[in-house]
C-alpha cells in the first residue's frame, strides 16, 4: 500500500537559515508527489509538484524539491527561511495507476526563530 | 471558478445529533476526496470518489459515517449520531485526473465541534 513518511513532526530554524523538510514515500510505482502548505485556520495550498520530467521542481515562495527515485524521497528545501514561512507542511503522493488516491504524510510544523 | 466550497465553515453540535457537511468541487473535476484532520492523527483520507462513484471508503472510521456524491457538483459527509471524538476539521478536495497535470484543490474546511 502506498504511504508517505515525513521525518520530524516539528522543525525549527533561524530566519535566513536553510529549510529542509524530509519526505519519503513507499509505492511499487513511483507516484506523483506534492508538497502542500497550511497556514493556521486555512486549507491546504499547493507549493509544488512532481509528475514527470525534471526531478528538481521549483514552487512558490522560493521552495523547491527534488525527486530521488533511488532514495524514494522528495525533500523540500528553501535556501533562506523567512518568518512568513512558519506553517505546517504536508507531503503527499498520488498513484495514477491502480488505486488513485492522494495520501498525505503526518505533516511537519515549521517554526522560524528571529 | 470559486474553488472548492465547503459548508458550513464551523459547526457546533451536541452529541447524538446528525451532522451533514457539504462540498462543491471545482467544475469539471472528476475526483473528490474527504479528509479529516486532527492533532493526533494528522490528515486522514476518509473516502474518495471517481466520477461520482465511491472507490475506497476504507478510511471511514465507523458506520456512523456515510458519504454521498449524487452528482458531479455536490457531495455530503454525514455523521449520525455524532460523538465528541468526531471533533475535527473536515476537508474536501477535488482533482481533475489527467496524466501529468494532477493537482488537488482543497476547500477551507469545516471545523466540527461535538459537545
Amino acid at each position: 500500500a502506498q504511504s508517505v513518511t515525513q521525518l520530524g513532526s516539528h522543525v525549527s530554524v533561524s530566519e535566513g537559515a536553510l529549510v529542509l523538510l524530509r519526505c519519503n514515500y513507499s509505492s511499487s510505482v513511483p507516484p506523483y508527489l506534492f508538497w502542500y502548505v497550511q497556514y493556521p485556520n486555512q486549507g491546504l495550498q499547493l507549493l509544488l509538484k512532481y509528475t514527470t520530467g525534471a526531478t528538481l521542481v521549483k514552487g512558490i515562495n522560493g521552495f523547491e524539491a527534488e525527486f530521488k527515485k533511488s532514495e524514494t524521497s522528495f525533500h523540500l528545501t528553501k535556501p533562506s527561511a523567512h518568518m512568513s514561512d512558519a506553517a505546517e507542511y504536508f507531503c503527499a503522493a498520488f498513484s495514477y495507476q491502480g488505486a488513485q488516491k492522494l495520501v498525505f504524510g503526518q505533516g511537519t510544523r515549521l517554526t522560524i526563530n528571529p | 471558478d470559486a474553488g472548492v466550497i465547503q459548508s458550513p465553515r464551523h459547526e457546533v453540535t451536541e452529541m447524538g445529533q446528525e451532522v451533514t457537511l457539504r462540498c462543491k468541487p471545482i467544475s469539471g473535476h472528476n475526483s473528490l476526496f474527504w479528509y479529516r484532520q486532527t492533532m493526533m492523527r494528522g490528515l486522514e483520507l476518509l473516502i474518495y470518489f471517481n466520477n461520482n462513484v465511491p472507490i475506497d471508503d476504507s478510511g471511514m472510521p465507523e458506520d456512523r459515517f456515510s458519504a454521498k456524491m449524487p452528482n458531479a457538483s455536490f457531495s455530503t459527509l454525514k455523521i449520525q449520531p455524532s460523538e465528541p471524538r468526531d471533533s475535527a476539521v473536515y476537508f474536501c478536495a477535488s482533482i481533475f485526473l489527467q496524466a501529468a497535470n494532477t493537482e488537488a484543490f482543497f476547500g477551507q474546511g469545516t471545523r466540527l465541534t461535538v459537545v
